[in-house]
């Protein structure tokens, strides 16, 4: 069964990086039929969605967040990662990677890791 | 981007009661929407895509339809592992976009 699990720091300072992990188990992050990718939560509120990454390393960003957004993938790792600059209070969420399915553009979302808390303060 | 706009945004009902949510859609999005049931400490749950097709191993009590712009969630008799928050997500146009929520309990 597909697992994901999200590591990285809990706590980012203000202006500074947001750095999280993905990593797959129970099956291949080189399907052809998934992208990879990030959604976070404010606590207490909805669902929005970061952006996702095929295999190949093709990237689809969310416009609120592209100029501050990097996503990478490493296939002999079996893991994906995100990165998000210059970080503000907004940004405050739980982050949870997961797995979307491809259609003609990245669709439904089949599986969610657990989610990683990051808090983002001075 | 295309704004999902969910009703109501909270629900109180009782068990055995038959529970209908709604999403629209601000543009036409033909039949590119999915469901959520997200439990509280937990992470979403599919339900349904394509508006109406149930994801395997959802019970047959949910239920989904709609077209276009108007969508809706059905369970025809609420139990008590129900209780959650429903989220709609569209899938027809970068960036996919969630509704805000149905908070659903018991009454």
């Amino acid at each position: 069964q597909l697992q994901l699990q999200e590591s990285g720091p809990g706590l980012v300072k203000p202006s500074e990086t947001l750095s999280l992990i993905c990593t797959v188990s129970g099956g291949s992050i080189i399907d052809t039929r998934y992208y990879w990718g990030w959604i976070r939560q404010p606590p207490g509120k909805g669902l929005e969605w970061i952006g996702t990454i095929y295999y190949s390393g093709n990237t689809y960003y969310n416009p609120s967040l592209k100029s501050r957004l990097t996503m990478s993938i490493d296939t002999s790792k079996m893991q994906f990662s995100l990165e998000l600059r210059s970080v503000t209070a907004a940004d405050t969420s739980l982050y949870y990677c997961v797995r979307q399915s491809l259609v003609v553009i990245p669709a439904t979302i089949d599986s969610w890791g657990q989610g990683t808390l990051v808090t983002v303060s001075s | 981007d295309i704004q999902m706009t969910q009703s109501p945004s909270s629900l109180s009902a009782s068990v055995r009661d038959r529970v209908t949510i709604t999403c629209q859609a601000s543009q036409d999005i033909s039949n590119y929407l999915a469901w959520y049931q997200q439990k509280p400490g937990k992470a979403p749950k599919l339900l349904i895509y394509d508006a109406s097709t149930l994801e395997a191993g959802v019970p047959s009590r949910f239920s989904g339809s709609g077209s276009e712009t108007v969508f809706t969630l059905t369970i025809s008799s609420l139990q008590p592992e129900d209780i959650a928050t429903y989220y709609c997500q569209q899938y027809d146009t970068l960036p996919c976009t969630f509704g805000q929520g149905t908070k659903l309990e018991l009454k």
